[in-house]
């Protein structure tokens, strides 16, 4: 059975840093991209960017929004892709979630096939 | 302000048909990119439903199908229950933006 767990969540100051995990089982890990969403209070899901597997380099893409504050990478000997956000703003407080992604190698396109059950970031003064 | 256009709301009866619009453009739907949707109960995980625009993953029932045509995609869900009060997603992918999402969809079961 594939598992997800995020972890790391919690509250944080403007300004300051925090690091996502997402433990990844039942599945065998460096085959897949992996994703990152989040999910403000009343708001939709937004995706907030994409890790690939190694097999197409390990590269990254991410939404405008979170460009250049926002970091995925991935570790695969143990199973975990992370998310590093800096320079926090208020809007950056949602749940966040990560899931599994199928990438297609002939077009670059991807879906996000399982979730984890999100972990709450607050960022508050 | 979401790449791609959903209703905000749809409502329907138990036992009956309803269908989640989805528009996009020429850089997204409309380039033959595959359209993919999502199922949220609030609490939970959000569900893939629909992948490559009309297939279901194992478990999924086949109350729910997916179509797509020119630069727009449907849900459509048939016998309606209540389980199925849920927010829907579409998503594809654009030839300049990567990842798109439309902005959901509130199904009510009245």
């Amino acid at each position: 059975e594939v598992q997800l767990v995020e972890s790391g969540g919690g509250l944080e100051k403007p300004g300051r840093s925090l690091r996502l995990s997402c433990t990844a089982s039942g599945f065998t890990f460096g085959d897949y991209a992996m994703s990152w969403f989040r999910q403000a209070p009343g708001k939709g899901l937004e995706w907030v960017g994409f890790i690939r597997s190694k097999a197409y380099g390990g590269t990254t893409e991410y939404a405008a929004s979170v460009k250049g504050r926002f970091t995925i990478s991935r570790d695969d000997s143990k199973s975990i892709a992370y998310l590093q956000m800096n320079s926090l703003k208020t809007e950056d407080t949602a749940v966040y979630y990560c899931t599994s992604t199928h990438y297609y190698d002939s077009s670059g396109e991807v879906y996000f096939q399982h979730w984890g059950q999100g972990t709450l970031v607050t960022v508050s003064s | 302000q979401s790449v791609l256009t959903q209703p905000p709301s749809v409502s329907g009866a138990p036992g009956q048909r309803v269908t989640i619009s989805c528009t996009g453009s020429s850089s997204n739907i409309g380039a033959g990119y595959d359209v993919h949707w999502y199922q949220h109960l609030p609490g939970t995980a959000p569900k893939l439903l629909i992948y490559g625009n009309s297939n279901r993953p194992s478990g999924v029932p086949d109350r729910f199908s997916g179509s797509k045509s020119g630069t727009s995609a449907s849900l459509a869900i048939s016998g309606l229950q209540s389980e199925d009060e849920a927010a829907y997603y579409c998503q594809s992918y654009d030839s300049s933006l990567s990842v798109v999402f439309g902005g959901g969809t509130k199904l009510t079961v009245l």
